[in-house]
């Protein structure tokens, strides 16, 4: 079964704060995590790469892939209101499709 | 920057006519795809076209469903018979190389079936 579950919030934070996201999925077979931003009436753009378990960071933005607990998550360090965006999960098993979470509504608080 | 171009923005159409959702992806990539959002709803995966022919489609992708690039630059999806639920924004993106590489998204269209 391929489904990914994420909280659609709104989650709401202070400016500064540190801001985690976080999915779960349920098919063991997916190897590659993306994070997407998705501001409003735009398309979504690709924060995040990551394959397999394991951490990776690019400047304020770090992810995070626990494959034992079928748990991904984007932390957002020194928090901007122009972070304020939907925050998509997306992961992939071997071939080309992409299964999404809903999408986590994140609104920054100057 | 490159980016994928969407036309047209947004698209208004009758149950039952055939509407043709175009894209131009960034020019050195060469998978393409279509996805649909519906207001409120995930992303929902369409279909993959690489090498001029579908490398995969979902249950959505059903035969009123169709994908060509008629020329080097576009990529287009067309509904046939359109009917309510088909409302939803369309987005087009495009990779160098399948989801092990970065996928482009552009900014959608947002057909509304009337």
């Amino acid at each position: 079964q391929k489904e990914v579950e994420q909280d659609p919030g709104p989650l709401s934070v202070p400016e500064g704060a540190i801001v985690s996201l976080n999915c779960t999925y349920s098919n063991s077979a997916f190897q590659y995590f993306m994070w997407y931003r998705q501001y409003s009436r735009k398309g979504p753009e690709l924060l995040m790469y990551t394959y397999s378990s394991g951490n990776k960071e690019d400047g304020r933005f770090t992810a995070q892939v626990d494959k034992s607990s079928k748990y991904i998550s984007l932390f957002i360090r020194d928090s901007q209101p122009s972070d304020s965006a939907t925050y998509l999960c997306a992961m992939s098993d071997s071939n080309y499709q992409l299964i999404w979470g809903a999408g986590t509504k994140l609104i920054i608080k100057p | 920057e490159p980016e994928v171009t969407q036309t047209p923005s947004h698209q208004v159409t009758q149950m039952g006519q055939e509407v043709i959702l175009r894209c131009v992806p960034i020019s050195n990539h060469l998978y393409f795809y279509w996805y649909r959002q519906i207001l409120g709803q995930k992303v929902e995966f369409l279909v993959s076209f690489y090498n001029n022919e579908i490398s995969e489609k979902s249950e959505i992708f059903d035969d009123q469903f169709s994908v060509e690039r008629p020329d080097g630059s576009n990529f287009t999806l067309k509904i046939r018979s359109t009917k309510l639920e088909d409302s939803a924004m369309y987005f087009c993106a495009s990779s160098v190389g399948g989801f092990r590489t970065e996928a482009f998204f552009g900014q959608g269209t947002r057909l509304t079936v009337v």
